[in-house]
């Protein structure tokens, strides 16, 4: 969707590097999700971030939802294989929906 | 343990064909979603229901129809399947419209020929 941008669109790093995925939105975020997928199958819950300037941490994964609430980003600190996958914001919008940014692809070089 | 439950992992169909896609979730979930994904450009919300019977467009919804008799059953329909909706498909449910956790399926990989 464009009112959701993820930068980048794909990212390979080298295993126990850190990186960081950002989401941006065209309007305030109410609701922001973070998912993950591994190829070819469903979407796995990550975080959710509802409150400006909240941060949360899951294994060696962060995310942070900034004061303003129109940006969140994705921090993974050295990175492992098992991180690899396609990495994606939600979002609540207008009129009960619920959108997607067009994803990060994740890969981990070991 | 929750479950959404999408009834193809991978299908086949003939161009013109009348295709459905079949979702069904086990958590008593009000709203109901249906995706495509394609590459680049991340999920694309086809339809979503918030009630038994209840429809709302989503951002693409040319081409599609939905349906929605009971609760934990959400169908997506393709009237004459074309080339351009081979794609993945992806279902979700979840129980409120804001601030809550949305459940998916395995997805399904159509592919029209």
């Amino acid at each position: 969707s464009q009112e959701l941008e993820q930068s980048p669109q794909s990212l390979i790093v080298q295993e126990g590097k850190n990186l960081t995925i950002n989401c941006t939105s065209s309007k305030t975020l109410y609701g922001l999700y973070w998912y993950k997928q591994k190829y070819g199958e469903g979407l796995i819950f990550l975080m959710m971030l509802q409150k400006g300037g909240e941060e949360k941490s899951h294994e060696k994964i962060t995310a942070k939802l900034d004061e303003k609430k129109q940006q969140s980003s994705l921090h993974i600190t050295a990175s492992q294989p098992s991180h690899a996958g396609i990495y994606l914001c939600g979002a609540d919008w207008q009129g009960g929906k619920l959108i997607f940014g067009q994803g990060t692809e994740l890969s981990v070089k070991p | 343990d929750v479950k959404v439950t999408q009834s193809s992992r991978y299908l086949v169909k003939r161009t013109g064909e009348k295709v459905f896609l079949e979702c069904v979730q086990d958590m008593d979930h009000e709203n109901m979603f249906w995706y495509r994904q394609d590459p680049g450009l991340g999920l694309r919300l086809i339809y979503f229901s918030y009630d038994v019977k209840m429809k709302e467009k989503g951002d693409i919804p040319e081409g599609y129809s939905v349906s929605r008799e009971k609760k934990e059953r959400f169908s997506l329909i393709l009237e004459s399947a074309s080339t351009n909706q081979t794609s993945m498909y992806l279902c979700a449910s979840r129980g409120r419209a804001w601030g809550t956790e949305a459940f998916f399926g395995q997805g399904t990989r159509l592919t029209v020929v």
